[in-house]
């Protein structure tokens, strides 16, 4: 059974600051692991899809690797602001449908 | 395009009480399905459905009823709500085969249970 863990739950830094998201995954047979963005109360909004045969996938200040043998993925953001302020989910496809993390909550301080 | 629309957004059941969430896609997707979000859980399956007539459970699916009778729509269905069933709930779709496989999900539908 896949399972998706995310490191750190919670995360507080100064706005201006890069900082890295974690997620790791028990199987290593996914068809792709995609990054959601999560506001309060709201829906979730996709930022970065990366496929199995892929390596990393950049979205302005975002990027996203993958290193599927070992079961791991980072988000990485660039010079955050407070507007990043979100709780941020990680998701892997195999052969059933997606299997997500618990998410990281980033707040980011003026 | 409207992507994936969800009814109705918000809704207040009491105990006992039955109802569906409806789910709707205007993508050709073949596979379809719903979770919850609880806090603390994150979000978790309930069903999935791989195409019109085929249907599965998920990580968490007592409680409710499912069915995929055309390939655009995809129902969830609560038979008698429960206050554990209070949750957010979010279906998704995305293609079959070919393609980045990504998924899009529905704005969501905030299900509270007295």
């Amino acid at each position: 059974k896949q399972e998706v863990t995310q490191i750190p739950a919670a995360l507080s830094v100064p706005e201006g600051e890069n900082l890295v998201l974690n997620c790791s995954f028990t199987d290593s047979a996914i068809y792709n692991l995609q990054w959601f963005r999560q506001d309060p109360g709201k829906g979730l909004t996709s930022l970065l899809l990366i496929q199995s045969s892929q390596r990393e996938q950049t979205s302005g200040r975002l990027n996203a690797s993958l290193d599927k043998s070992s079961g791991r993925s980072t988000l990485y953001i660039a010079a955050s602001q407070p507007g990043d302020s979100a709780t941020y989910l990680c998701a892997v496809s195999g052969n059933t449908p997606l299997v997500f993390g618990k998410g990281t909550r980033l707040s980011v301080i003026a | 395009n409207a992507g994936v629309t969800q009814t109705p957004k918000f809704q207040v059941l009491k105990t006992g009480q039955s109802m569906t969430l409806q789910c709707a896609q205007d993508m050709n997707h073949e596979y379809m399905s719903w979770y919850r979000q609880d806090p603390g859980m994150g979000l978790r399956l309930i069903h999935y459905s791989v195409g019109a007539g085929i249907t599965d459970q998920g990580e968490v699916p007592n409680g409710y009823n499912v069915s995929r009778s055309t390939t655009e729509d995809f129902p969830l269905r609560l038979l008698s709500a429960a206050p554990s069933q209070t949750s957010v709930y979010f279906c998704a779709s995305r293609s079959a085969g070919g393609g980045t496989y990504e998924q899009y999900f529905g704005p969501g539908t905030r299900l509270t249970v007295t």
